[in-house]
């Protein structure tokens, strides 16, 4: 089992260039969910999803966009990148629907947005 | 709408010393769960705990241990004979069972603690 997966593992954009980060489990979880990290403001939800075609939208959405077409993947778009946009982003997914069991963590993918 | 308060920013304590990280929620649902997340200096995300809201007993792990209180929405979490290797920033984290907060992990700013030797 390879758990979550997340690629870059770094990134540097300018802005208003568009990317996407990707994730991957392996553990047939059906909740997957993505959470940037900034300093002093611990982990803010973005966007999460129940299951393979529904997702929705967490804390902190503006200016990102998700679909859940397989099981498997959840990638975070990016838009139009700003400099506001630049943390640390996790991708986090949970054997059980809606995220009451323990989330496992992926590595995370630092991006700078210049 | 729900909410956890970790007052403490930064925690400095030598080895052996015992510390603990004061965690503070609020919910409107009877539903909730409780986590304590770990993220040492190379940045992973470590699970430690759950509790759900129905569970008031404490529990130790080694030297961990939690306490949690329904009644001043407290789950505080204790390590005893602290060492350098518990260096890390601590994360307590809530996500409730119904309403708007459904599905939505809310997390801590964090504590960062730094065992000195």
């Amino acid at each position: 089992n390879a758990g979550v997966t997340q690629t870059p593992k770094f990134q540097v954009l300018k802005t208003g260039q568009s990317m996407t980060l990707q994730c991957a489990q392996d553990m047939n979880h059906e909740y997957m969910s993505w959470y940037r990290q900034d300093p002093g403001m611990g982990l803010r939800l973005i966007h999460y999803s129940v299951g393979a075609g529904i997702t929705d939208q967490g804390e902190v959405p503006n200016g990102y966009n998700v679909s859940r077409s397989t099981t498997e993947d959840f990638p975070l778009r990016l838009l139009s990148a700003a400099p506001s946009q630049t943390s640390v982003y996790f991708c986090a997914s949970s054997p059980d629907r809606v995220g009451y069991n323990e989330q496992f963590f992926g590595p995370g993918t630092r991006l700078t947005v210049l | 709408a729900q909410k956890v308060t970790q007052a403490q920013t930064e925690i400095s304590v030598v080895e052996k010393e015992d510390v603990t990280l004061d965690c503070v929620y609020e919910t409107r649902d009877t539903t909730y769960y409780l986590f304590w997340y770990k993220q040492p200096p190379s940045g992973e995300l470590v699970f430690l705990i759950r509790r759900n809201s129905f569970d008031e007993q404490n529990e130790i792990s080694g030297r961990y241990s939690w306490n949690f209180q329904k009644s001043t929405s407290s789950f505080n979490f204790t390590i005893t004979a602290s060492q350098v290797v518990d260096s890390a920033v601590y994360f307590c984290a809530l996500i409730s069972a119904g309403g708007t907060s459904y599905g939505k992990l809310t997390f801590g700013q964090g504590t960062i603690l730094t065992v000195h030797p």
